[in-house]
């Protein structure tokens, strides 16, 4: 089946530690992006990535990497450094050009900080 | 600056109703797409409808139409014959080529669908 797949579904971390949430797609798409989103509020952008080993901050990238070594995989490192972490985490992928390519959406990863 | 608004955090329609949900955009460029996504309770965000800034006509799928209007730079959401399994988040998205292609999103609209 093609899609994106996150993982894990939900996370639980303590204060002082990096996690990861992993993010893959076959969709073959060149574009992803990573978004966060608080409880009753919109999409937030964190991180975007159009081509391998290249990637862009978002609105709001402080306190978070990401790594782009493969087409298929966009891995979202959630550090330390991220004071209030706790949010559903969604990615997306699109391919890269204009036109009607909308944005096709994992699952998410809902983090919990405890 | 490229910036979407959604002015009404909440909405209630009656089943089989039709009803609007509002959408305005901001940008200087040329080139741009909109889109209309759905998110239910639980997380997962659907597509539902896509205008392209030359489209000449506006979009429709199903029961989903969009009020598109250039010159008000605006984008509203028009939903028929309203179901319950409506309800959930509605949000307005826009993608300017210009940009990366990077996406920009409302703040969202909840919709009730009351029986």
């Amino acid at each position: 089946d093609g899609g994106i797949t996150q993982s894990p579904k939900y996370l639980f971390r303590k204060e002082g530690q990096n996690v990861t949430l992993s993010c893959e797609q076959n969709l073959n798409h060149d574009a992803m992006y990573w978004y966060r989103q608080d409880p009753g509020q919109g999409l937030r952008l964190i991180y975007y990535s159009q081509i391998v080993n290249d990637f862009q901050k978002g609105d709001i990238a402080e306190g978070y990497s990401v790594s782009r070594e493969k087409k298929e995989s966009f891995p979202l490192t959630v550090t330390s450094a991220q004071k209030n972490p706790t949010a559903f985490y969604l990615c997306a992928t699109s391919y890269d050009f204009p036109g009607r390519n909308e944005q096709f959406f994992g699952p998410g990863t809902r983090l919990t900080v405890l | 600056a490229q910036k979407i608004t959604q002015t009404q955090p909440g909405m209630f329609v009656q089943e089989k109703e039709a009803v609007t949900l509002d959408c305005t955009y901001d940008t200087s460029d040329p080139s741009y797409g909109l889109f209309w996504y759905k998110q239910p309770s639980s997380g997962e965000m659907i597509f539902l409808i896509y205008q392209g800034s030359y489209d000449q006509q506006n979009a429709t799928e199903g029961r989903y139409s969009l009020n598109f209007q250039k010159a008000r730079k605006s984008a509203n959401l028009v939903i028929s014959a309203s179901q319950l399994g409506d309800s959930a988040m509605y949000f307005c998205a826009m993608r300017v080529t210009n940009t990366g292609n990077q996406f920009y999103f409302g703040t969202g609209t909840s919709l009730t669908v009351i029986p």
